[in-house]
Parts: structure tokens; C-alpha cells; sequence
């Protein structure tokens, strides 16, 4: 079955204190994964693509990277203003359709 | 701007009643997904259309419905609604055949049911 998991469920940090975040899949025939922000009662904002086993990006204080496993969103020295529930989601070649994990919800601590 | 407009931003209706939330997406997006989020929980997939065709069904109640138009503008209609409704309803849109097929989000309408 299609799923994607992210981890943690949520993560407390100091301000300045570096962490990851983790998105596991699996699905055939991956054609792209997603990082998403959302701030409360906003709708998601697009932060990044992934298309292949190597690739990464960049954006300010996060940087994301993909296997064929999984993917991690990485946060650089946060400060407050990054926290957010991050999301993750894949689509297949096979479909149109987007899988979504339950996001991760970052808080940074100043 | 994601480029993504919703309206109405805000509803307030009563229990019963039947509402029309209205998604006009991306230039040049042909697919729309409705998402509704209640508070503190994830994104819950309703329904997509593709170029005026459903393509997907998630979980979506039999009270609620939706059409894509084909100037590419989406509704999505809920009826005799409960309280149990409210939420925030996300509309979304990509080119799923072109690009690198992302979606992009509208700011929601807050639906409030009393």
C-alpha cells in the first residue's frame, strides 16, 4: 500500500539548536516529493521538490534531501519565525493523485 | 500568492443548512483537489477533478459534492450540514501532466456550522 510517515509527530528546539525532519514512502514509480509549510489556519505553502535519489535543495535555513527511502528536511540554526507543521507528499507516475503525510509540528523556542 | 483564489474566506450557517465554496485555480492548472482540515488535525483528501473530470475520490461524505466548470473554476457544495463540519476547506491545483506537478493552496474557507 501507497503510505507516506513523517517523524516526529512534533519537535521542540531551542532557537540556534539544528534538527531533521523525516518523511518515510513507499510507492512505485515515484515521480516527485513535496515539502510543504503550513502556519495555523492558513493553507499550505510549496517549499520544495524532489524528483530523484541524490537530489537536494535548498532555502534559506532548510534543505531538503531525498533516497530512495525516504527524504529529511534539515533546519539550520531555527529561529521562532520557522515554526510550523511541515508536510510531506509524494505522487506517483501511475496517477495524479498526491499521498500526504500527518506533518511534523516544529516549534522553536526563543 | 499561490495564485489560488478561494471565496468565501469566512461562513457562518446554521445546522441543516447547504453552502457553496468556490476555487478558481492556478492559470494553466488543470487539476483541483478540495482537502478539508478540522482544527488540529491533517489534511483529510475530499475529491479531485481533472479538466472537468473526477479522478480521485478520498473521504467524502455523501452530503458533500463538487464539480469542476469548464472555465477550470471548481465548487464544492455541502449539505444539511452538522456541526461536526466545521473546518477549514482547502482547495488546491496543479498541472499533474506538465511540470514537476505540485500543488498549490488556496488560504482556505473557514466554515463555522452552529
Amino acid at each position: 500500500e501507497d503510505q507516506v510517515t513523517q517523524s516526529p509527530e512534533a519537535l521542540r528546539l531551542q532557537e540556534g539548536e539544528s534538527s531533521s525532519l523525516n518523511c518515510s514512502y513507499t510507492v512505485s514509480g515515484l515521480r516527485g516529493l513535496f515539502w510543504y509549510r503550513q502556519d495555523p489556519g492558513k493553507g499550505p505553502e510549496f517549499l520544495f521538490t524532489l524528483y530523484s535519489a541524490g537530489e537536494e535543495k535548498e532555502k534559506e535555513r532548510l534543505k531538503a534531501t531525498l533516497t530512495k527511502k525516504e527524504s529529511f528536511l534539515h533546519i539550520t540554526a531555527p529561529k521562532p519565525e520557522d515554526s510550523a507543521t511541515y508536510l510531506c507528499a509524494v505522487r506517483q507516475h501511475s496517477n495524479y493523485q498526491l499521498i500526504w503525510g500527518a506533518g511534523t509540528k516544529l516549534i522553536i523556542k526563543p | 500568492d499561490s495564485g489560488v483564489t478561494q471565496t468565501p474566506k469566512h461562513l457562518i450557517t446554521a445546522t441543516g443548512q447547504r453552502v457553496t465554496l468556490r476555487c478558481s485555480p492556478r492559470s494553466g492548472d488543470l487539476s483541483v483537489y478540495w482537502y478539508q482540515q478540522s482544527l488540529d488535525q491533517g489534511l483529510q483528501f475530499l475529491i479531485q477533478y481533472y479538466n472537468g473530470e473526477e479522478r480521485a475520490k478520498g473521504n467524502i461524505l455523501e452530503r458533500f459534492s463538487a464539480q469542476q466548470f469548464p472555465d477550470l473554476h471548481s465548487e464544492l457544495n455541502l449539505s444539511s450540514l452538522e456541526l461536526g463540519d466545521s473546518a477549514l476547506y482547502f482547495c488546491a491545483s496543479s498541472n499533474p501532466t506538465g511540470g514537476s506537478g505540485e500543488a498549490f493552496f488556496g488560504q482556505g474557507t473557514r466554515l463555522t456550522v452552529v
